[in-house]
């Protein structure tokens, strides 16, 4: 099956500082997702980006899908950014739907 | 905002027991997906549903478990009987169709005693 590696695995900020989180994955997909899972567990939804640019506040992705890759910036990042951070495909191939995420990155923003 | 909704959120139950979540998928989306995270890695599919139909459980433990869409809108999951390796963080999705946005709900935390 497809293969997400995300980058680093864990991440220490002051607050007010920018950063960059990278996500590779072994295949074409049809679908890439950046979560942020909160400390109840709950995953919410940062980017649908299968290819190309998009920005929502401080947030912004990029997906360069010919080289498999996407890129997670936060910028001035403050101490709520803190958390797990999850990039989730889906394959152009098959017929299910089903993200298969990475390992996740741990960001913790420090006051 | 219309959110996926989920219950309980939290279970606590003994080896061997039953246990049953619910799922209520935003209305109007067509797929439906329950994914089980254990801690500290990323969550993995169980089962897709299209409508009312099982698209994939390949990855759903068969033998213990079970998961139904009847009417096409609210699922349920089951787990019976439950075991130790259970315990985990149990998510439900949906989106409108198939490779589009997948919104996923609070989730139910089960820990098995």
């Amino acid at each position: 099956g497809i293969q997400v590696e995300q980058s680093p695995p864990d991440l220490i900020l002051q607050e007010g500082a920018n950063s960059t989180l990278r996500c590779n994955f072994s295949d074409s997909v049809n679908n890439l997702q950046w979560f942020h899972q909160n400390p109840w567990g709950q995953l919410i939804n940062l980017f649908y980006i299968p290819s190309g640019t998009k920005q929502n506040g401080r947030l912004s992705a990029t997906t360069v899908a010919t080289e498999r890759y996407s890129l997670l910036y936060i910028s001035s990042s403050q101490t709520t950014d803190s958390g797990v951070y999850f990039c989730a495909v889906s394959p152009h191939s098959g017929a299910n739907s089903k993200l298969t995420f990475g390992k996740g990155i741990t960001l913790s923003v420090r006051p | 905002e219309a959110e996926v909704a989920q219950s309980p959120r939290y279970k606590i139950t003994e080896k061997s027991q039953a246990v049953a979540f619910w799922c209520d998928p935003i209305s109007g989306h067509a797929t439906l997906y329950w994914y089980r995270q254990i801690l500290g890695q990323g969550p993995e599919l169980l089962v897709q549903f299209q409508d009312e139909s099982v698209v994939d459980d390949s990855q759903l433990p068969k033998d213990r478990f079970s998961a139904e869409r009847l009417k096409g809108v609210d699922s349920t999951l089951k787990i019976q009987p439950a075991e130790l390796g259970d315990s985990a963080m149990y998510l439900c999705a949906s989106s409108p169709g198939l490779q589009e946005t997948q919104y996923f709900g609070p989730g139910t935390r089960l820990l098995v005693l």
